[in-house]
């Protein structure tokens, strides 16, 4: 049974340039939900989707979007990066029908790195 | 918004020891989780709480939900190697119920064997 899977692992980008990051949630789940983990901190609560709908925001700018495909899968994708966007990414799915925040695996995430 | 508070942020144990380590909050939560990360993985859960004063274990780690729900504390005893890594607190807010959790900010558990 594959957990969440998120590509790449690694990734270099420019400041300016746009990322795609993309998760593919554990089988049987339908959400996907994406943190951002800054270096020395707990991750950051970025979005969620489930039924390719864009269900809860955290606090980001609308550089951040994502997308959910019929399969359940996710893209990330963020804009004019900016410095200060260097971080570990973590995607993490559940089952929408589970009401308890407990029920969420974490893939290993993309570690992004803007120069 | 609602933050989590861990203390300490870093500790060097000794194989052996028993570890405690907290994380506060000024406001309410009802659930409280702990989480361990080990270096380029993501989070996996520990421990859930669901109610105030509830004490739960999970093999050599214990866990409190604070009577007053702005607290938990977690417990490790007799630590071990594999026991390093960073350890998170975490919570769904008030105006949540699935999906999104606020995290600490870590405590980061290095044991020299």
């Amino acid at each position: 049974d594959a957990g969440v899977t998120q590509s790449p692992t690694h990734l270099i980008k420019t400041r300016g340039q746009q990322v795609t990051l993309r998760c593919s949630p554990k089988s049987g789940h339908d959400t996907v939900s994406w943190y951002q983990q800054a270096l020395g901190q707990g991750p950051q609560f970025i979005f969620q989707y489930y039924e390719e709908e864009e269900r809860q925001r955290g606090n980001f700018p609308d550089r951040f979007s994502g997308h959910q495909f019929p399969n359940y899968s996710s893209e990330l994708n963020v804009n004019a990066l900016l410095l200060g966007d260097s971080a570990l990414y973590l995607c993490a799915s559940s089952h929408k029908a589970i009401p308890t925040n407990e029920k969420l695996f974490f893939g290993s995430g993309t570690q992004l790195s803007v120069l | 918004g609602q933050q989590l508070n861990q203390s300490p942020q870093s500790m060097f144990i000794q194989e052996g020891e028993d570890v405690s380590m907290n994380c506060t909050s000024s406001s309410i939560f009802n659930t409280w989780l702990w989480y361990k990360q080990d270096p380029g993985e993501g989070p996996v859960l520990l421990i859930a709480l669901y109610k105030a004063g509830e004490l739960t274990s999970n093999g050599r780690l214990t866990a409190q939900f604070g009577i007053t729900r702005k607290d938990s504390f977690l417990n490790i005893s007799a630590s071990i190697p594999s026991d390093v890594g960073i350890y998170f607190c975490a919570g769904p807010p008030t105006s949540s119920n699935t999906g999104k959790l606020i995290f600490g900010q870590g405590t980061t558990l290095q044991v020299k064997p």
